[in-house]
């Protein structure tokens, strides 16, 4: 089946400092990744929608300054969380989708970030 | 609006004993695909199961079966004879048309106890 990997598996960082995650689609191209945040205990919210070449399409409340998504190949999607501060801790989840709508999601295994 | 209501929060049984997942889900698309993930405390998300708006024919696949019923908007899921393994935090999602993204919208989940 499809495979999504999601790096890293988990990052501790001083507030102030950027950290960036990968996401990686090994055996399909992913014409449109996804990013979502999950709080403990909560569900998974969407922060972005990212079509290969083309900026990302934010949703309400999340600030594109401080979350970067760079979605530049066919098989990479990055999201840096720029100058993280403690409430940016979370689970960070990407997810990719083939080319046609109707394509299902695959999901990466997610980043824990804490940021002390 | 939430587009999709998992009532229950947690549910705890025995192992051997059935359960059943709630899902209710809010849409206007006529075309839409609903899903069923399984969280378990590693947090990777794990597909089970989808079923589109046209397909209303209920499943068994092993342990798992489902009960679409377009008519209550309800997607339920049924888990036979549970074991402790199954213990994780299920998500129901809808996945509209939405301007063509088909993004996913998750339920609160719903967190499942088996007990030995």
């Amino acid at each position: 089946g499809a495979v999504v990997s999601q790096h890293p598996s988990w990052v501790i960082c001083k507030s102030g400092t950027s950290v960036k995650i990968e996401c990686r689609s090994l055996d399909f191209q992913a014409t449109t990744m996804f990013w979502y945040r999950q709080f403990p205990k909560q569900s998974l919210m969407l922060m972005a929608t990212s079509n290969e070449g083309s900026k990302a399409t934010y949703e309400q409340g999340v600030e594109k300054d401080k979350f970067l998504i760079n979605h530049a190949s066919l098989t990479l999607s990055t999201l840096t969380v720029t100058s993280a501060h403690p409430e940016d801790s979370s689970f960070y989840i990407c997810s990719a989708r083939g080319p046609g709508v109707r394509q299902p999601q695959h999901f990466g295994d997610g980043t824990r970030l804490s940021i002390l | 609006a939430q587009k999709v209501t998992q009532a229950q929060t947690e549910i705890s049984v025995v192992e051997k004993e059935d359960v059943t997942l709630d899902c209710v889900y809010e849409t206007r698309d006529t075309t839409y695909y609903l899903f069923w993930y399984k969280q378990p405390p590693s947090g990777e998300l794990v597909f089970l199961i989808r079923r589109n708006s046209f397909d209303e024919q209920n499943e068994i696949s092993g342990r798992y079966s489902w009960n679409f019923q377009k008519s209550t908007s309800s997607f339920n899921f049924t888990i036979t004879a549970s074991q402790v393994v199954d213990s994780a935090v299920y998500f129901c999602a809808l996945s509209e048309a939405q301007g063509n993204d088909y993004k996913l919208s998750f339920g609160a989940g719903t967190t499942v106890t088996v007990r030995a």
